[in-house]
């Protein structure tokens, strides 16, 4: 079975700084995607960025980019210029590509706080 | 529009009672998803839904069953709840494998 581990339950950052989140992950498959979700207090889940195994290229949306380590198994995310609006909860998710449709493994979260 | 809702948002119940929740998409997606959210925020998939096809978590108690009318809902039933049943409960949907799963607003239930 997969497992997704975030070693950093939390996190604080000074506003307009970067942070990086941890990510590792363990699989015995070749094909998968791995995902990062924010959870703010509202408890909405949002998706920030999405990454597919097979693309070597680090995916990257706005201020938010991953430093994808694939034989490493890591997956981290960098936030750039640090907003109030990025404090919340940030869950590293694993998905693969092989048959079935189980969803996703969740690690058990990164609270990131922003210090204005 | 709501791409993926729940209903209700909030449910306060007694222990041994019996309870649904409801999840619809508008987005066309063919696979539909149940999480649940213990009171450490972490989540685990109990259910997935394809085609008809029904995935189950093997930790899930029997007591859950997911109920599917048509592509675009996936019920999530409760039977004789227990304390330990309290939580968030997400639905959510996908198109495909490997894309984007949209999340419900979830469901926060109460077992008194």
């Amino acid at each position: 079975a997969q497992t997704v581990t975030q070693s950093q339950p939390e996190m604080s950052v000074q506003e307009a700084e970067t942070v990086t989140l941890s990510c590792t992950y363990d699989t015995s498959e070749s094909d998968y995607y791995l995902f990062w979700y924010k959870q703010p207090p509202s408890r909405q889940m949002i998706l920030v960025i999405r990454q597919e195994a097979y693309k070597q290229q680090n995916a990257t949306e706005n201020r938010f980019s991953v430093n994808f380590q694939k034989a490493a198994k890591s997956f981290s995310l960098k936030i750039s210029d640090s907003q109030l609006g990025d404090a919340a909860m940030y869950f590293c998710a694993y998905f693969g590509a092989g048959g079935g449709a189980d969803g996703l493994t969740f690690g058990k979260g990164t609270h990131l706080i922003i210090q204005p | 529009d709501t791409a993926v809702s729940q209903t209700p948002k909030y449910l306060v119940t007694q222990m041994g009672n019996d309870k649904s929740i409801k999840c619809e998409q508008n987005l066309g997606h063919d696979t539909m998803y149940w999480y649940k959210q213990d009171s450490k925020k972490f989540l685990k998939i109990m259910f997935s839904y394809n085609n008809k096809e029904l995935i189950i978590n093997e930790t899930v108690p029997n007591r859950f069953s997911p109920k599917s009318p048509d592509k675009a809902h996936l019920n999530l039933h409760i039977n004789s709840l227990e304390l330990g049943d309290s939580a968030v409960y997400f639905c959510a949907s996908t198109y495909g494998r490997g894309g984007e799963q949209y999340f419900g607003p979830g469901t926060r239930l109460t077992v008194t």
